[in-house]
């Protein structure tokens, strides 16, 4: 069965330093690929896609992706966080085949120092 | 509405009861997505519906669960026999079509005691 691992269960970072979280999935089809975001008190919402074309791509609020088949991950950068992105970050992942079908993985929380 | 609504926001009730879970998504949207949140993980999914259809419903964890959509607009999420472990947040989206943006509802606290 398909699966989405976050191996990053809690990251601690100072402003302005730089982010990397990774997202790896076990599914070897065309994939279309995701991060969503949910900041404090917030519902979940997207962050950036990816479907195909360019395998860097670039979300809002400075974040960007790059999907790398041969590794089958999806990891999500930013080269200076700020305060404000403190959330809890879900990468999640479709099959091509049947799009409807979104696995999330376990989230890693994000909690940015001032 | 502007937003994907769900009600309730909470809901606390005993072992063995019979719970229901009301989805209305933002007006347009034929895509709609029910996925249940536990403590620590990610949204799993359950079921979802293209229209009225429930178009892939393999997540649904047994059949004490159920889903429809009579409509294809709101949809409600069924649980017969309610125990401990479905505690959770239930989490409903919707798009604007299939494997696209979902938009998430605030979601539903379900406490079985």
């Amino acid at each position: 069965a398909q699966s989405v691992s976050q191996h990053n269960h809690h990251v601690i970072l100072s402003e302005a330093a730089s982010l990397e979280l990774g997202c790896n999935y076990s599914y070897g089809g065309t994939v279309n690929l995701f991060w969503y975001v949910q900041y404090p008190g917030q519902h979940l919402q997207l962050l950036l896609k990816y479907f195909s074309g360019d395998p860097l791509v670039k979300g809002i609020k400075g974040f960007e992706a790059e999907f790398i088949k041969s590794k089958f991950s999806f990891n999500l950068r930013k080269p200076s966080v700020q305060w404000s992105d403190t959330a809890e970050y879900f990468c999640a992942v479709n099959e091509a085949s049947n799009t409807g079908k979104l696995i999330f993985g376990q989230g890693t929380t994000l909690q940015v120092k001032p | 509405g502007a937003g994907v609504s769900q009600t309730p926001s909470n809901k606390v009730t005993e072992k063995g009861k019979y719970v229901e879970l009301r989805c209305d998504p933002i007006s347009g949207h034929t895509a709609l997505y029910w996925y249940r949140q536990s403590l620590g993980q990610g949204p799993e999914f359950l079921i979802y519906f293209q229209g009225t259809g429930a178009a892939d419903d393999s997540g649904l964890p047994n059949d004490r669960f159920f889903a429809v959509r009579p409509e294809g607009s709101v949809s409600t999420l069924k649980i017969q026999r309610t125990e401990r472990g479905d505690s959770a947040v239930y989490l409903c989206a919707s798009s604007s079509q299939e494997g696209g943006e979902l938009f998430f509802g605030e979601g539903s606290r379900l406490t079985v005691l």
